[in-house]
């Protein structure tokens, strides 16, 4: 199975600042028919199902926030939310979806300083 | 706008089998693939499976292989999900999740969750 490892477990940050948050597959999640990588990222609020907010490493769902932005290749993304807003607390999860079974990250979570 | 509406809370004792619903409206996609993918409580995600749109094929993750079941009544685009064997550690909130656009997707829809409980 591909481990999907997270980093940091949790951040606290102020409005208004950046956050970024990693993820390491431990294995490459480029498909080379494509040249896409499998990978997205759900934000997670506390009573609620997961939201997609990106996929294909770097592809805005719709409806999303211009200020989340997703980034990688190979086997190293993030995710980066420009301007922390107090509605952003959550937990972000990554998840791969090049091959069964699809697996993910423990979780991030984002707490406003 | 595709939603999913997952059937209500269960609770089971451990040896005994649960079946979650989940409803899909709104649907105009095609080609789609569905998951079933539980936390358990303060956890993470764990993915227990896949069904094709006509049901006809599934992947189901190598833990779960012996004693789950997933099935699909296209009539209603209802999806079913067939624990046997519960134990004390299937205790989590299972959710439906549909990807758009085919078998290697992201799950771009989710249900809103059902809590089984296993406890004698």
């Amino acid at each position: 199975d591909i481990v999907m490892t997270q980093s940091p477990d949790s951040l606290a940050l102020s409005l208004g600042e950046r956050a970024t948050i990693n993820c390491k597959s431990s294995q490459s999640l480029l498909h080379n028919s494509n040249n896409k990588h499998y990978l997205g990222w759900f934000q997670q609020k506390p009573g609620q199902p997961p939201k997609l907010l990106i996929y294909w490493a770097s592809t805005r769902q719709s409806g999303v926030p211009d200020r989340f932005s997703g980034s990688g290749s190979g086997t190293d993304f993030n995710i980066s939310i420009r301007s922390l807003q107090p509605e952003d607390v959550a937990v972000y999860y990554c998840h791969q979806y090049y091959t069964t079974p699809h697996t993910f990250g423990q979780g991030t979570k984002l707490e406003i300083k | 706008q595709v939603q999913l509406v997952q059937s209500g809370a269960e609770v089971r004792e451990p040896g005994a089998s649960v079946r979650v619903s989940c409803k899909a409206s709104g649907n105009s996609l095609t080609t789609y693939y569905d998951h079933w993918v539980r936390q358990a409580p303060g956890q993470g995600f764990e993915w227990m499976g896949m069904i094709n749109p006509g049901g006809s094929s599934t992947t189901y993750a190598q833990k779960f292989q012996a004693r789950l079941t997933m099935t699909r009544d296209t009539s209603t685009d209802t999806l079913y999900l067939d624990l046997d064997n519960l134990r004390s550690d299937d205790a989590a909130l299972y959710y439906c999740a549909r990807a758009s656009g085919g078998e290697y997707r992201a799950l771009d829809y989710w249900g809103q969750g059902t809590l089984v409980t296993v406890s004698s």
